[in-house]
């Protein structure tokens, strides 16, 4: 089974609305992290954010959130007000245990197209 | 700014040549890691190092080999590179004392294998 799940082939939304991209996941450990990376057209892999497993709120950073759902294994990362700039490839990825030994395991990505 | 830089950042080569794909860092992070990205199958490890004298292999790392030769450097190598080796390939970094395992990214190798 995967681990991380992206299933959307590709999202568009218009200038200044906002937009979700879910991301499901699947693990047994009580402890892990989420994060979300974001890949423009250039290739660099930017950080965006991260929820832990304990967490007690949703993440947020900006313009972007997290709606994390723990029982029902999901962290959608939602964009408000969407730009031009957001155009790009989004990567859900999960740190499972703690940080020891920990490695991540990414999901096979969101392309984004944001209209004028 | 500490940062993550990888050299090359375009590689062609042929079939059956050697590559060797470097990454160095100064952001003074013990853990380094090798990921390639394919369309479609997002970014897979292929090999991991959590200090110079561990090394471990990745979810795909038949073909390559790593030698961390200090904490600041990992390199990855193609033995005898083929063409499905034709991918995008990242380097990466975290810290061992930060509990969530945030990994940071050099700008990534273009690989073409002929």
């Amino acid at each position: 089974a995967q681990k991380i799940t992206q299933t959307q082939p590709g999202m568009f939304v218009q200038e200044k609305e906002a937009v979700t991209l879910d991301c499901t996941y699947d693990t047994s450990d009580p402890s892990y992290g989420l994060f979300w990376y974001k890949q423009p057209s250039s290739g660099e892999m930017i950080f965006l954010i991260y929820q832990g497993s304990y967490d007690q709120q949703n993440a947020t950073e900006g313009r972007y959130s997290l709606n994390f759902q723990k029982a029902r294994k999901s962290a959608n990362l939602v964009i408000s007000a969407s730009q031009l700039g957001d155009s790009a490839m989004y990567f859900c990825a999960m740190r499972e245990g703690t940080g020891a030994n920990s490695k991540l395991t990414f999901g096979k990505g969101i392309t984004l197209s944001v209209r004028p | 700014d500490a940062d993550v830089t990888q050299t090359p950042r375009n590689r062609i080569t042929k079939t059956g040549k050697r590559i060797m794909l470097e990454c160095s860092q100064t952001k003074g992070h013990d853990r380094m890691y090798w990921y390639r990205q394919d369309p479609g199958l997002g970014l897979r490890l292929i090999y991991y190092s959590f200090d110079v004298k561990d090394i471990n292999k990745g979810e795909i790392s038949d073909g390559y080999s790593v030698s961390r030769q200090a904490q600041a450097k990992f390199s990855l190598s193609l033995e005898s590179a083929i063409p499905n080796q034709t991918a995008l390939y990242f380097c990466a970094t975290s810290r061992r004392q930060e509990r969530r395992n945030e990994q940071f990214f050099g700008p990534g190798t273009r690989l073409t294998v002929l």
